[in-house]
């Protein structure tokens, strides 16, 4: 079974662009989950879809945000980007069990 | 609020010196703990779910444990390949958010 796998890996950009990044989940995972991860806060948890819905969202501005697909695939996109949100994205997919599966991750650099 | 707290942050090792890697959680109804692996660069790989006080699960050196406030995973003679950092997460019962500790940076020397 293919794991989850998130496109592009790497990105840079510059203050103030907006970046859109995706994620295809465990063939019959419905959940997803986007994290962001930086050396200081750790893995912090942004929002998950389930079934094309949003079930919860973390403590993040409204310039993150998300979408899920009928096929489960999502994305989540950062308008206005700051510097501060130079992280690597995670994405995490969960079937029937609550566990979860990570994809590789997308390293955002912003300048 | 829960949360997750893990120690030491770093750990080092000889090759083969066990040793046990701490999270404790404060949860409002556990319904999952959870421990991940993660090495430079990548995302995390999912080890063990422990669901309730008393409950061990093994996979090779590591051995998971769980009571009402903390789990351990113990390393029984650590190789450098065990060198990662190591996740723990807890999931309360009423809410599908995962909260996950800092890490714990295990670094095994040959």
């Amino acid at each position: 079974k293919a794991g989850v796998t998130q496109t592009p890996r790497y990105l840079i950009k510059t203050r103030g662009q907006q970046v859109t990044l995706s994620c295809s989940p465990i063939s019959g995972h419905r959940s997803v989950s986007w994290y962001q991860q930086t050396p200081g806060q750790g893995l912090q948890f942004l929002f998950e879809y389930f079934s094309e819905t949003q079930r919860n969202k973390g403590n993040f501005p409204g310039r993150f945000s998300g979408r899920q697909f009928s096929n489960s695939r999502s994305e989540m996109n950062v308008s206005t980007l700051e510097l501060g949100d130079s992280a690597l994205y995670l994405c995490a997919s969960s079937g029937d069990s609550n566990e979860q599966f990570f994809g590789p991750g997308t390293r955002l650099t912003v300048l | 609020e829960d949360q997750v707290t893990q120690s030491p942050e770093a750990l080092r090792l000889q090759e083969g010196e066990s040793s046990s890697l701490n999270c404790s959680y404060t949860v409002s109804g556990l319904r999952g703990l959870f421990w991940y692996r993660q090495d430079p660069g990548k995302g995390p790989e999912f080890l063990f779910t422990l669901y309730s006080a008393g409950e061990e699960k093994e996979k090779e050196r590591l051995k998971a444990t769980l009571t009402k406030k903390e789990s351990f995973l113990h390393i029984t003679a650590p190789k450098p390949e065990d060198s990662a950092t190591y996740l723990c997460a807890v999931q309360a019962w009423g809410d599908d958010k995962i909260i996950f500790g800092k890490g714990t940076r295990l670094h095994i020397l040959p």
